[in-house]
């Protein structure tokens, strides 16, 4: 079963305006982590935030994590045509694998 | 520096036949965890390998098993093949001594389609 759930399930965007997608989850994390994935291809790695940790940045990407509302968002600023992608949250706890939502599809037009 | 490698990148099969997909870890890294990612899903935890042996599976039913090398690559193998498991399957690989839950790094992914 698919603990996170990314909302909303497609989103699209001017290029240059941002982008936000939020992730909700139902049990106790150790981190939550976002990827990308291009038209069917691999899972890109984008960031990983802590559960100790409320804010993180990595160049255009900003996340957010609530672990009182069991939530999380990604920002992506100044959106570009090759952002277009599924995003996904991964939420790990102890030793047990990663879980991950349904993803989010994002399309910027340019 | 070679990322994760998967092979085939496609495969079309029938019903009831095998298939063994191939996987071969970032370099350094020693853990080998397989997906199955269906159409408009996430991916789904199938098995991870580590030291050649299965550390932790998911719910997939035994007609899918695995294997790792002594070279940490990894084989998928899934016999008497349903429709239902057409989908994209994904290998990541991982560092020593990281948890289950810390980054995967993923291959592109061998796309299987069952007739």
């Amino acid at each position: 079963s698919q603990q996170g759930e990314e909302d909303p399930q497609a989103l699209s965007i001017q290029e240059g305006e941002n982008a936000t997608m939020n992730c909700s989850y139902k049990t106790s994390i150790n981190n939550l982590q976002w990827y990308r994935q291009n038209s069917g291809r691999g899972l890109v790695h984008l960031i990983l935030i802590r559960s100790n940790e409320r804010e993180k940045h990595s160049g255009r990407l900003r996340v957010t994590l609530d672990t009182s509302k069991k939530s999380s968002s990604l920002l992506i600023t100044a959106s570009r045509a090759a952002d277009t992608a599924s995003y996904f949250c991964a939420t790990g706890l102890g030793n047990t694998p990663l879980v991950f939502g349904k993803g989010t599809r994002l399309s910027v037009i340019a | 520096d070679a990322g994760v490698t998967q092979s085939p990148t496609h495969l079309i099969k029938t019903r009831g036949q095998q298939v063994t997909l191939r996987c071969s870890p970032k370099s350094g890294h020693d853990t080998v965890s397989w997906y199955q990612q269906a159409l408009g899903q996430g991916p789904q935890f199938i098995f991870q390998y580590y030291e050649e042996e299965e550390r932790q599976r998911g719910n997939f039913p035994d007609r899918f098993s695995g294997h790792q090398f002594p070279n940490y690559s990894s084989e998928l193998n899934v016999n008497a093949l349903l429709l239902g498991d057409s989908a994209l399957y994904l290998c990541a690989s991982s560092p020593p001594q990281t948890g289950q839950q810390e980054t995967q790094y993923f291959g592109p992914g061998t796309r299987l389609l069952v007739l």
